[in-house]
């Protein structure tokens, strides 16, 4: 149980596009879910936190406007990086809180790679 | 404010011996502290985690950790390294004061020689 997926795992697209990428909870709901950058040989950044029904809170330093963050249901969040640039390619991880414990716990994704060319 | 430090960026280590991966961290309430393991090109696995109770903790694959308070130290252990343990591991720290936002080391690259 508690398996998240992401989609695409890996993405190329030429600058200016737009590239959306989901984040699923498979087996359970989660009411929040998180979005991480990784560059390589990095560790995790936190990009913002998606609250199912409102509004994502962004961290200090990303653009809420070039990382649209979208939770419309409980299983499902969505990333999309608008008009990417070749310095956005990274390594985008989700994460969603959920669990029967009382800490809910965050299971992480696979990660997506995007490549900006 | 929240924080987590791995010293060690890279450590090389013979396949078969022991290992230990440092973690420390800097946090206002008591923590809960977890340890994950990243292959090239992956998410995260979550090796082990400490929430409260005995301060060693047994994870997958062999690894435990201590998590010691006097020392804000959660070190990550294992007595014999197989080839296949090569990755980069993360300490982190969660939940904040203000949320359920988890604060992650830098991380510490593993290589194993046979």
């Amino acid at each position: 149980g508690a398996v998240v997926s992401q989609h695409p795992s890996r993405v190329i697209c030429k600058s200016g596009t737009s590239v959306k990428i989901e984040c699923r909870s498979l087996d359970f709901q989660a009411t929040t879910m998180f979005w991480y950058r990784q560059f390589p040989k990095q560790s995790l950044m936190l990009m913002a936190t998606s609250n199912e029904g409102s509004k994502a809170t962004y961290e200090q330093g990303v653009e809420k406007d070039k990382f649209l963050i979208n939770h419309a249901s409980l299983t499902l969040s969505t990333l999309t990086v608008t008009s990417a640039h070749p310095e956005d390619s990274s390594f985008y991880i989700c994460s969603a809180e959920g669990g029967s414990n009382s800490y809910n716990e965050q299971f992480f994704g696979p990660g997506t790679r995007l490549t900006v060319l | 404010a929240q924080s987590v430090t791995q010293p060690d960026i890279h450590i090389t280590v013979s396949e078969g011996a022991s290992l230990e991966l440092r973690c420390n961290y800097s946090y206002g309430a008591t923590p809960y502290l977890f340890w994950y393991v990243q292959s090239p090109g992956q998410g995260l696995q979550l090796l082990l985690k400490y929430f409260s109770g005995d301060t060693l903790v047994q994870g997958i694959k062999g690894f435990e950790a201590e998590f010691k308070r006097s020392q804000s130290s959660f070190n990550l252990r294992k007595p014999s390294v197989h080839w296949s343990d090569a990755a980069e591991y993360f300490c982190a720290v969660g939940p904040s004061n203000t949320g359920n936002q988890f604060y992650f080391g830098t991380g510490t690259s593993l290589t194993v020689i046979p």
